[in-house]
């Protein structure tokens, strides 16, 4: 079954950056799109961008261009994602998603990991 | 970008009921249309996709529609697991662009 596995949460002080993970099982990891996306405390979901490991192709939300750096590494089927010079207001919770058949994005998701940032 | 309004923020409805959640666009998105569930644990789910297409897994009291900018997703026989907040998210044209959710509660 596909399974979509998020790194732990992190507490990071303010300027820094963090690198999330996203480790996929149960299909093949070059076929399908991995989107990210951030969910501030009580609020609703934003598309960050999204990735195609077959190709290493990359699309951003223009509103996190500069903020966000969507990797992967094929041999570990895992996504990241690096966000740099963090404030308090990327603190969120951050998920990954892949992909469905005719790119349906975000047909299954992660658990999401929990980003603080605070000095 | 194109806007998504999910215009009920919550919503109150009795085990049993039949609820519709709705969700419009600024503009045409041609049936690219998403619905999500996300539980209060802050696990989320596809429900729906294309607008009426069922996803893998979910039970068949849940249902889409809609086309155009106006778009619906309806449950029938409200059951307790289905206490979630329920978000709208068009993939007609990058950025993909989500609802604020409607969040439903039982009475």
């Amino acid at each position: 079954q596909v399974q979509l596995q998020q790194s732990g949460a992190e507490l990071v002080k303010p300027g820094a950056s963090v690198k999330l993970s996203c480790k996929t099982s149960g299909y093949t990891f070059t076929s399908y799109w991995i989107q990210w996306v951030k969910q501030r405390p009580g609020q609703g979901l934003g598309w960050i961008g999204e990735i195609f490991p077959g190709t290493g192709t990359t699309y951003y939300n223009e509103k996190f261009k500069g903020k966000a750096t969507l990797t992967i590494d094929t041999s570990s089927s895992t996504a990241y994602m690096q966000l740099s010079s963090l404030t308090s207001e990327d603190s969120a919770v951050y998920f990954c998603a892949k992909s469905y058949d005719y790119d349906v994005p975000f047909a299954y998701w992660g658990q999401g990991t929990l980003v603080t940032v605070s000095a | 970008d194109i806007q998504m309004t999910q215009t009920t923020s919550s919503l109150s409805a009795s085990l049993g009921d039949r609820v519709t959640i709705s969700c419009s666009a600024s503009q045409g998105i041609s049936n690219y249309l998403n619905w999500y569930q996300q539980k209060p644990d802050g696990t989320v789910k596809l429900l729906i996709y294309y607008t009426s297409s069922l996803h893998s897994g979910v039970p068949s009291r849940f249902s889409g529609s809609g086309s155009g900018t106006d778009y619906s997703l309806t449950i029938s026989n409200l059951e307790p697991e289905d206490i979630a907040t329920y978000y709208c998210q068009q993939y007609s044209k990058l950025p993909w662009t989500f609802g604020g959710g409607t969040k439903l509660e039982i009475k």
